[in-house]
Parts: C-alpha cells; sequence; structure tokens
C-alpha cells in the first residue's frame, strides 16, 4: 500500500543546530514529494517540491531536502536553525497513479531551544 | 495577486445540523482541493474540483459535498454532523489537475458539540 511515513513526532534542536526531518514514502514508483510547514492557527505553506530533475532541492527560509530513490526518502534539512522555524512540518507526496491527491504524513513537531 | 481566502474562521455547530465552508482560490488557479485536519492529525484529502467538476475524492462519506463555480471558488458542505467531524478543514488551490503544488488558505476551524 502507499503511504508517507514521518518518523519523529516531535523534533528538539538547539538554535544554531542542524535540523533533520525525516520523510519516507512507500511506492514502487517515484512520486512527486513536497514538504510544507504549518505555523500555529495558519494554513500550510509550501517550503519545497520535488517532481523530476536535479534530486537536492533548496527551498524557502533556507530549507533543501534530498530525493533518494534507494532509501525511499526525502529528508528535510537546514544547517541552522533559528527561532522562527519552530512550527509543524508536514511531508506530502503526490502518487503516480492518484493523479492530484495530496497525502501528507502525520507532521513533525520542530521546538527550538535557545 | 490575492491568495486563497476561506470563511469564515471559525464556526460551531451542533450535532446533526449541517455546515457550509467557503474557499477562493488564488488568482488563475482553477483547481480546488479540500482537506480535513483533526487534532495532532496531517490534513486528509476530501475531495478536489478541477474546472466546476469532481476530480478526485478521499475516503469520506456521501454527506460531505461540495461545488466550484465558474470563478474557481468553491464551497464544501458537511450535512448530518458528528462529533469527529470537529476540525481544521483546509482549501488548496492549484493550476490543473495533477502533479502541482497547492497553496492553502488559512482553515476553518469547525467545532460540533
Amino acid at each position: 500500500a502507499q503511504s508517507v511515513t514521518q518518523l519523529g513526532s516531535h523534533v528538539s534542536v538547539s538554535e544554531g543546530a542542524l535540523v533533520l526531518l525525516r520523510c519516507n514514502y512507500s511506492s514502487s514508483v517515484p512520486p512527486y514529494l513536497f514538504w510544507y510547514v504549518q505555523y500555529p492557527n495558519q494554513g500550510l505553506q509550501l517550503l519545497l517540491k520535488y517532481t523530476t530533475g536535479a534530486t537536492l532541492v533548496k527551498g524557502i527560509n533556507g530549507f533543501e531536502a534530498e530525493f533518494k530513490k534507494s532509501e525511499t526518502s526525502f529528508h528535510l534539512t537546514k544547517p541552522s536553525a533559528h527561532m522562527s522555524d519552530a512550527a509543524e512540518y508536514f511531508c506530502a507526496v503526490i502518487f503516480s497513479n492518484t493523479g492530484n491527491q495530496f497525502y501528507f504524513g502525520t507532521g513533525t513537531s520542530l521546538t527550538v531551544i535557545p | 495577486e490575492t491568495g486563497v481566502t476561506q470563511s469564515p474562521t471559525h464556526l460551531i455547530k451542533t450535532r446533526g445540523q449541517q455546515v457550509t465552508l467557503r474557499c477562493s482560490s488564488q488568482s488563475g488557479h482553477n483547481t480546488v482541493s479540500w482537506y480535513q485536519q483533526a487534532l495532532g492529525q496531517g490534513p486528509q484529502f476530501i475531495f478536489q474540483y478541477y474546472r466546476e467538476e469532481e476530480n478526485g475524492r478521499g475516503n469520506f462519506p456521501p454527506r460531505f459535498s461540495g461545488l466550484q463555480f465558474p470563478n474557481y471558488s468553491s464551497e464544501l458542505n458537511v450535512n448530518a454532523l458528528e462529533l469527529d467531524d470537529s476540525a481544521l478543514y483546509l482549501c488548496a488551490s492549484s493550476y490543473g489537475q495533477g502533479g502541482s503544488e497547492q497553496y492553502f488558505g488559512p482553515g476553518t476551524r469547525l467545532t460540533v458539540t
């Protein structure tokens, strides 16, 4: 069955430390991959996406993610965490046979410790 | 360029009632998708409308229905409300039928008592 898994519902990092948020998907065909961020009481904002081409994609606010087909992963990273990065992060996938339906992971809440 | 807007922001309804939520898509977008986000969960796909026709549906019962209008704005209707319908309802707009990023509105917080 096709699925999206985010490992770690809560991640805490110190300000200035590396941020690593994990996302794995289950599919025999590479899907389209997205990362969204959600601040309290707000909608979702697109951070970055992978559809085709270069497997390392850069997004807004210094975030980047690498598509690794062999590991079926699309982990989100940022070299140096900032207090303003504290939010909920969602990995989302469009599987090739669904055409238009986004599947979201359960989210990872990022806390940044000063 | 105007972003995705939703109304109302908050809503409280009683079990068994009906509710209509509204969404205005971003300028230039012709596709609207609706999601239900329960507390502490990721958004769950309800359905999508493309050029006024339903273009995909998630695992939600028929009492969840929708419309898209010629200006590409959309409504989500929920009949016979249940307590478990309490959630944040998100609308997202995009261009085309598939594979493109979706732009989300701020959501409508529905509470069913």
